[in-house]
């Protein structure tokens, strides 16, 4: 079975400046896609950035990319120029790219609480 | 366009009772679905729907849950009756299409806490 771990529960970052959170997942599957959600206190979850694992290149949107080891089985999140608006909890998530059984099965992380200070 | 709505927002009832979770997803979404945070874990996947019909089921965790979308539209999800172990954050979720990368849309959760 798939599994996803974000080993930070909590993170920090100055307004302005970067974050990077991690997140690591096993798999025995070679096709899959990988994805950063964001839930602000009390507001929808909302999907960041999206990775398809037969893509070599990083996935970007703006101040947010991804730094994909697709060997390591590492999926992190850097957030750029970071905004009070950023604040909030961050999970990765993983989904088969296989069709038939589970294929509606998001598979999260725990997520990480991410504060700005301004 | 609106999102995927839940109702209620927030809920608190007692050990035994029993509670309806709505669910609207976002108009013309045929897949939905339904997952849970208790506290401190992970968000779990409970069921999905295609149209009216349970495509997946393999996440519900016992028989005092039930979910239905009569007509292919809003969904319901009840507990009953409600144990302590039940308390978290219920997402209701859509998307429009079945390809597997395609993105799913969340609703805020509702909260539920079993006293």
């Amino acid at each position: 079975a798939q599994t996803v771990t974000q080993s930070q529960p909590e993170m920090s970052v100055q307004e302005a400046e970067t974050v990077t959170l991690s997140c690591t997942y096993d798999t025995s599957e070679s096709d899959y896609y990988l994805f950063w959600y964001k839930q602000p206190p009390s507001r929808q979850m909302i999907l960041v950035i999206r990775q398809e694992a037969y893509k070599q290149q990083n996935a970007t949107e703006n101040r947010f990319s991804v730094n994909f080891q697709k060997a390591a089985k590492s999926f992190s999140l850097k957030i750029s120029d970071s905004q009070l608006g950023d604040a909030a909890m961050y999970f990765c998530a993983y989904r088969s790219a296989l069709y038939g059984g589970s294929q509606g099965n998001l598979i999260f992380g725990k997520g990480t609480k991410l504060s700005v200070k301004p | 366009e609106a999102g995927v709505t839940q109702f209620p927002s927030h809920s608190v009832i007692e050990k035994g009772q029993t509670v309806t979770l709505r669910c609207d997803p976002i108009s013309g979404h045929d897949n939905l679905y339904w997952y849970r945070r208790v506290m401190g874990k992970e968000i779990k996947f409970l069921l999905h729907f295609v149209k009216e019909s349970k495509q997946d089921e393999s996440g519900m965790p016992n028989n005092r849950f039930l979910a239905e979308r009569t007509g292919g539209t809003y969904s319901t999800l009840k507990v009953q009756p409600a144990e302590l172990e039940d308390s978290g954050v219920y997402f209701c979720a859509s998307s429009q299409e079945r390809w597997t990368g395609n993105t799913i849309y969340f609703g805020e959760g509702s909260w539920l806490t079993v006293v």
